[in-house]
């Protein structure tokens, strides 16, 4: 089975700053979908960023990029210039690219709360 | 409709009680999923939808929980006999293939007192 392991509970940093999320997955699979979802005091889960496994280039949006190393199976993910507004839970989430059964779950690590500070 | 749609937003039941927590994904979205999340917590997988079928049921935590969906849309997430325990935000998400992102409603929030 698919498991999604975030070793940071909190993390905090300052304004303008830049931090990184760290994400780790175990499967046996090797054609998957790794996600970054942002889940504000709002509640709403936005999707951030994503990444096939089959790509060695790392995606990247705007201020947010990943760190994705297949062989390790890692999946970080770096904010750049920190904003207030990115304060919120971070979810690392993966998924196989496989149908039928229990492949296509969305599963999501426990997250990891992140602070801007002012 | 524009995004994942449920309701109620909030639900307060007394325990022993069933309730009904509904879920309006996204028009021509196939894949249906439930989560709950405890304060605080993360999100745990319940079931998934592909379809009106539900290939994966493993994550409902005991038989007072049930799902259903018809019409390929809407989707039901039933609690029987509702307990404290129970008490969390479930979320329902869509996603068009089974291999592109999902998209998440904003979630009903249930109270067992």
């Amino acid at each position: 089975a698919q498991t999604v392991t975030q070793s940071q509970p909190e993390m905090s940093v300052q304004e303008a700053e830049t931090v990184t999320l760290s994400c780790t997955y175990d499967t046996s699979e090797n054609n998957y979908y790794l996600f970054w979802y942002k889940q504000p005091p709002s509640r709403q889960m936005i999707l951030v960023i994503r990444q096939e496994a089959y790509k060695q280039q790392n995606a990247t949006e705007n201020r947010f990029s990943v760190n994705f190393q297949k062989a390790a199976k890692s999946f970080s993910l770096k904010i750049s210039d920190s904003q207030l507004g990115d304060t919120a839970m971070y979810f690392c989430a993966f998924r196989t690219m496989n149908y039928g059964g229990s492949q296509g779950n969305l599963i999501f690590g426990k997250g990891t709360k992140l602070s801007v500070k002012p | 409709g524009a995004g994942v749609s449920q309701s109620p937003s909030n639900k307060v039941t007394e325990k022993g009680k069933d309730v009904e927590l509904r879920c309006d994904p996204i028009s021509g979205h196939t894949a249906l999923y439930w989560y709950r999340q405890s304060l605080g917590q993360g999100l745990e997988f319940l079931i998934y939808f592909q379809g009106n079928s539900a290939p994966d049921k493993s994550g409902l935590p005991s038989d007072r929980f049930s799902a259903e969906r018809t019409g390929g849309s809407v989707s039901t997430l039933t609690i029987q006999r509702t307990q404290q325990e129970d008490s969390a935000v479930y979320l329902c998400a869509s996603s068009f293939l089974m291999n592109t992102e999902a998209f998440f409603g904003q979630g009903t929030r249930l109270t067992v007192v």
